[in-house]
């Protein structure tokens, strides 16, 4: 099972960007998949839900109406679109798979960094 | 909002035993698991579904859950184990992650 992050960047508050995760060893189709981010020295903090066949989406409150997370099952591929981006939104995201309701495997993470 | 609450730091001698805690309501009635960090690395399963191991995670790793509290403990602790620990369950449709704790193995 492998999980590669992309996307991340620099960009000013209010910007937008698209981050993606390609999944590879397993069937992607057959599972939900989440996006978890972990601010500079802060914890872990779950971001978004996304059932296997993209029916279901889950969100926290502190990104919701702000971030859509999305699946294409032909190309093994996770996305999270985030749009009015915030300093608080500074982090790196993981994309991880989830089984069950535990989260069996994680990306490398890509980071995201929102400063003027 | 659902929380998870982790002490910060604990502290263990090698080849003593480790136990982190997480404290939640009723959290004994989900399914928790738990995660190690190291520096510059990403989260790593080492219990899930309360006491189980996956594979390739040592013996000296258990896991359990009853009433408010979860529980890692680490028999045995290596220096290798010095990390950040995470416990995690689910509140209905939302995923909830302690705050952490940091283990120094000294």
């Amino acid at each position: 099972v492998q999980l590669v992050e992309s996307g991340g960047g620099l960009l000013q508050p209010g910007g937008s960007l698209r981050l993606s995760c390609e999944a590879s060893g397993y069937s992607f189709r057959d599972y939900d998949m989440n996006w978890v981010r972990q601010a500079p020295g802060k914890g872990l903090e779950w971001v978004s839900y996304i059932s296997s066949s993209g029916s279901t989406l889950y969100y926290a409150d502190s990104v919701k109406g702000r971030f859509t997370i999305s699946r294409d099952n032909a190309k093994d591929s996770l996305f999270l679109q985030m749009n009015s981006l915030r300093a608080e939104d500074t982090a790196v995201y993981y994309c991880a798979r989830l089984r069950r309701r535990h989260f069996d495997f994680w990306g490398q993470g890509t980071l995201v960094t929102v400063s003027s | 909002s659902y929380e998870l609450t982790q002490p910060p730091s604990v502290s263990v001698s090698p080849g003593q035993t480790a136990s982190l805690t997480c404290f939640g309501d009723r959290l004994g009635e989900k399914s928790s698991s738990w995660y190690q960090q190291k520096p510059g690395q990403s989260p790593l399963l080492v219990i899930y579904q309360d006491t189980r191991r996956p594979s390739g995670i040592p013996e000296r790793f258990a896991g359990s859950n009853s009433g408010n509290t979860a529980t890692l403990t680490i028999s045995g602790t290596q220096a290798m184990d010095e990390a950040d620990y995470y416990c995690q369950a689910w509140d209905s449709s939302t995923a909830v992650f302690g705050g952490g704790t940091k283990l120094t193995v000294l």
